[in-house]
C-alpha cells in the first residue's frame, strides 16, 4: 500500500506568486499514476491533473504537474484569487487508492 | 450533463446499518466504474470502495472492508453504498464519484464528483 506524504502542510502566498506543492510516495507509483484535486470549502473536489502531467478539461495552463517515481510536483505559476484552496494527491496505480493529507493554499 | 446524486445519508446509532444511493445521469452508467470516497468533518479525502461498470469487480479499504458493500443496479443507473456495523469513526460526508473510462489510460481518476451525502454516527 502507498503512503502518500503532502508538503507543506500549509502554504500562504499572495496572489501572483508561484506556487510549488509536493506529493512524496512511500515506494515508487507506477506509470506515474497520479492525480492532483483542488477542493474548495463546502464543494467537491475537482480534478486538475492526472498521469502526473496531464491537465483535466478546463483547466487553466498556470496548473502544471511533474515527476515521477516517489516524488511529485504540483506548480501553480501565478496564483489568482480563485486558487487557494485544498490540494490532494492520488495514486492510483492499484488499490488502495489512497490520497495524501492535504495541503492548504492560503493568502497571505 | 454528468450527474451524480447522493441519497441515504442520515444519523445512526453505532451498530447501525445505512445504505446510501447514488443516482447517475448523463453518461453511459454501465460503462464506467464508480467509487465512493468519504471526508470526515474538517479533515481530508479518504477513498472507501469502488466497483467496475460491468459490478463484476469491487475493491475496498481496510477500514471498511467486511462492513460496507459496494454494488450497482445498471438498469436504473444507481450506485450504492451498503454500510454495516457503523462505528462513530465513519462519521464523514461521502461522495459518489465517477471514474474516466477504461481505455483513457488512467481508469480510475475520478472526473466527476457528486455533492455528498452526510453520515452521522452517534448515540
Amino acid at each position: 500500500e502507498v503512503v502518500l506524504t503532502q508538503s507543506p502542510g500549509t502554504l500562504s502566498l499572495s496572489p501572483g506568486e508561484r506556487a510549488t506543492l509536493s506529493c512524496r510516495a512511500s515506494q515508487s507509483v507506477n506509470s506515474g499514476q497520479l492525480a492532483w484535486y483542488q477542493q474548495k470549502p463546502g464543494q467537491p473536489p475537482r480534478l486538475l491533473i492526472y498521469a502526473a502531467s496531464t491537465r483535466a478539461a478546463g483547466v487553466p495552463d498556470r496548473f502544471s504537474g511533474s515527476g515521477s517515481g516517489t516524488d511529485f510536483t504540483l506548480s501553480i505559476s501565478r496564483l489568482e484569487p480563485e486558487d487557494f484552496a485544498v490540494y490532494y494527491c492520488q495514486d492510483y496505480d492499484d488499490s488502495p487508492y489512497n490520497f495524501g493529507q492535504g495541503t492548504k493554499l492560503e493568502i497571505k | 450533463e454528468v450527474r451524480l446524486l447522493e441519497s441515504g445519508g442520515g444519523l445512526v446509532q453505532p451498530g447501525g446499518s445505512l445504505r446510501l444511493s447514488c443516482a447517475a445521469s448523463g453518461f453511459a452508467f454501465s460503462r464506467y466504474a464508480m467509487t465512493w470516497v468519504r471526508q470526515a468533518p474538517g479533515k481530508g479525502l479518504e477513498w472507501v470502495s469502488a466497483i467496475s461498470g460491468s459490478g463484476g469487480s469491487t475493491f475496498y479499504a481496510d477500514s471498511v472492508k467486511g462492513r460496507f458493500t459496494v454494488s450497482r443496479d445498471n438498469s436504473k443507473n444507481i450506485l450504492y453504498l451498503q454500510m454495516n456495523s457503523l462505528r462513530a469513526e465513519d462519521t464523514a460526508v461521502f461522495y459518489c464519484a465517477k471514474y474516466l473510462p477504461e481505455d483513457s489510460g488512467s481508469p480510475r481518476v475520478v472526473d466527476y464528483w457528486g455533492q455528498g451525502t452526510l453520515v452521522t454516527v452517534s448515540s
